[in-house]
């Protein structure tokens, strides 16, 4: 099962918005509702910010949303902070019963 | 609360095996499936399987298949991840996550803080 793809970096100044994108195939992203995204500063565990492609968990900001079009799910960040910079990263169920993340994207706030 | 509590930090040799466990606490643990996921150093998440600690069932990585085994132990709400083999490039930091606790179904909600596995010589 290979990796989703995402870019390995996005950037962007204090309130702008910021899409990142994660394709993988018929088989995980595009065949399933179940796709995660999860937050991680460094040195600590990552966080879940979606999940079922859209959804956000309780005390999640509002400025995180995310969608999905046939094999390629995104993330977007509106009204971009500085406590947003980490590293993002998409997961999906597989028709394997498996589950695989994506590569991962650096975020930067210019 | 939910709580996952990890074993320390491992050195082991390549060609050595390694067991990581992780008690959890603050959930009805036979409830809910959990996934062992590590990140080598400045590398990205791996899956590498889940288990059900209900009856014990499990599913594995395909690249790890026959070196991980994934156990559980109802009576200490603990579940272990032991991987054989070791190579240079399973150095990395170990985490035991949850899923569903939170209503997330497929997604991963409580992670453990991580265990570092050192391999060398």
């Amino acid at each position: 099962q290979s990796a989703l793809t995402q870019p390995a970096s996005v950037s962007g100044s204090p309130g702008q918005s910021i899409t990142i994108s994660c394709t993988g195939t018929s088989s995980d992203v595009g065949g399933y509702k179940y796709v995660s995204w999860y937050q991680q500063h460094p040195g600590k565990a990552p966080k879940v910010m979606i999940y079922d492609v859209s959804e956000r968990p309780s005390g999640v900001s509002y400025r995180f949303s995310a969608s999905k079009s046939g094999n390629t799910a995104s993330l977007t960040i509106s009204g971009l902070q500085a406590e947003d910079e980490a590293d993002y990263y998409c997961a999906s169920y597989t028709s394997s019963s498996t589950f695989v993340f994506g590569t991962g994207t650096k975020v930067t706030v210019l | 609360q939910v709580q996952l509590v990890q074993s320390g930090a491992e050195v082991k040799k390549p060609g050595a095996s390694v067991k990581v466990s992780c008690k959890a606490s603050g959930y009805t643990f036979t409830s809910y499936y959990m996934h062992w996921v590590r990140q080598a150093p400045g590398q990205g998440l791996e899956w590498m399987g889940i288990i059900n600690p209900s009856v014990g069932s499990t599913t594995y990585a395909q690249r790890l298949q026959g070196r991980v085994t994934m156990t559980r132990d109802t009576s200490t709400s603990t579940v272990y991840m032991e991987l054989n083999s070791l190579r240079s490039e399973d150095a990395a930091v170990y985490f035991c996550v949850t899923s569903g606790i939170t209503g997330t179904t497929n997604a991963f909600d409580f992670w453990g803080p991580g265990t570092m596995v050192t391999v060398a010589s």
